[in-house]
């Protein structure tokens, strides 16, 4: 099992344009996540999904979207990135909010 | 809104002795917390977690107790190793609002065993 992954792992954008990261899960979960991590600010969650078709806000959901139509992927955009866009993105899945979360190994996006 | 609080934010030890990370919450209703554990450039992996019908949870080196009713719940490191260097997060079950719930992450605690 390949697990959580992610694409593309880095990328450098100008202001303005626009992009998709894709987080892909093979662990049949219903669950799936969006977080970016800056320094010394934690996980911050951007937007996460209870089942396939259903998408929510978390705590910084400004300037992104999201989509899941098939269950085992959860797809980030950004339509018109900004500098405070540059981060790295954690994606994770889980059976349910109250179990654990398995993270993808990240995207270091840089927005100039 | 609901949030984790998580002292301290750096934390250095000699090999050998014992780390203790604290962590508070504001959510009563909270029935779930993991610890994730995030060495340099990798990803978050979880190591241990607790949930509110327990006050305490041990794995080899590691535990966890939670005080419900004080809100906080602390991770405990024994007989530290140079390999246990690394950010350490906890997370709680938090609501905002109908059934809209969700893990929220403290802002995470850099340990630094020194040989």
């Amino acid at each position: 099992n390949a697990g959580v992954t992610q694409t593309p792992k880095f990328r450098v954008l100008k202001t303005g344009q626009s992009m998709t990261l894709l987080c892909a899960q093979d662990m049949n979960h219903e669950y799936m996540y969006w977080y970016r991590q800056d320094p010394g600010m934690g996980l911050r969650l951007i937007h996460y999904s209870v089942g396939e078709g259903t998408t929510a806000k978390g705590e910084v959901p400004d300037g992104y979207n999201v989509s899941r139509l098939k269950k085992q992927n959860f797809l980030l955009g950004l339509e018109s990135a900004a500098p405070s866009q540059t981060s790295v993105y954690f994606c994770a899945s889980s059976r349910d909010i109250d179990y654990e979360q398995y993270f993808g190994p990240g995207t270091r996006l840089t927005v100039t | 809104g609901e949030n984790v609080e998580q002292h301290p934010s750096t934390l250095s030890v000699q090999e050998g002795d014992s780390a203790v990370i604290k962590c508070t919450y504001s959510d009563s209703a909270s029935n779930y917390f993991p610890w994730y554990k995030q060495e340099l450039g990798k990803r978050p992996q979880l190591i241990i977690d607790i949930r509110s019908n327990v006050g305490e949870k041990k794995d080899q080196r590691i535990a966890v107790t939670l005080n419900k009713t004080a809100k906080h719940f602390s991770l405990h490191i024994t007989e530290t190793q140079p390999e246990d260097s690394a950010v350490y997060f906890c997370a709680a079950i938090t609501n905002s609002g109908g059934s809209n719930y969700k893990l929220t992450f403290g802002k995470g605690t850099l340990l630094t065993v020194n040989p």
